[in-house]
């Protein structure tokens, strides 16, 4: 039982390049979220789905989108990365009522 | 609507001080309230949770009450340690009013414990 799992743990990219962050739990929870940390921000709701076949925007949306592509993944894509997206990503599932479960985090840096 | 607000650190403490790091929340419903703590370079883990009024979350020395009527949440642990060095964050969960059961976290409270 890994819980929730993240890849990559760490990236570099370039202004404008794209890339697509990967979530996965084995828990069979119905809710997954993705954040992402600042700073002085704490955690910002990026997406969240709150079942598989729906997705929904949260706090910080806007240069993101997300696939829930079954049950147990849940992906984040930048189109086009900005340098004001270099952040710590993390995402978490849930079921239902209980407790929200991270998984380790990616490090995103966009030059 | 839901928020919570944290006392904002860092916090430095020496061993076997005493620790409160407050929380007051605004909830329109009936939340569910956390602690969650992070430790350096990993993922947020749950510290301890409540999920009425007056129920009394713990685990680890660490504790933490939901008062309703001062929406306050603090945590507090009477003797802290040098592995309690980490960032705690309080968070609350609205009741299901809408499918998605959203969690809204405070900033975060950077504790170090010196020895």
């Amino acid at each position: 039982n890994a819980g929730v799992t993240q890849t990559p743990k760490f990236q570099v990219l370039k202004t404008g390049q794209s890339m697509t962050l990967q979530c996965a739990q084995d828990m069979n929870h119905n809710s997954m979220y993705w954040y992402r940390q600042d700073p002085g921000m704490g955690l910002r709701l990026i997406y969240y789905s709150a079942s598989e076949g729906t997705t929904d925007k949260g706090e910080v949306p806007n240069g993101y989108n997300v696939s829930r592509l079954n049950k147990r993944e849940f992906s984040l894509r930048l189109e086009s990365a900005a340098p004001s997206q270099t952040s710590v990503y993390f995402c978490a599932s849930r079921y239902y009522q209980e407790t929200q479960y991270f998984g380790p985090g990616t490090r995103l840096l966009v030059l | 609507g839901d928020s919570v607000t944290q006392m904002e650190g860092p916090v430095t403490l020496s061993e076997e001080a005493f620790l409160t790091i407050n929380c007051t929340y605004t909830a329109t419903g009936y939340p569910s309230l956390f602690w969650y703590v992070q430790y350096p370079g990993e993922g947020l883990q749950l510290l301890l949770k409540a999920t009425k009024a007056d129920d009394k979350g713990s685990n680890k020395g660490f504790e933490a009450t939901y008062r309703k009527e001062t929406t306050s949440f603090h945590l507090e642990k009477g003797s802290v340690q040098v592995s309690d060095s980490a960032v705690y964050f309080c968070a609350l969960s609205d009741m299901p009013l809408n499918t998605g059961n959203q969690f809204y976290f405070g900033t975060g409270t950077s504790l170090t414990v010196i020895p």
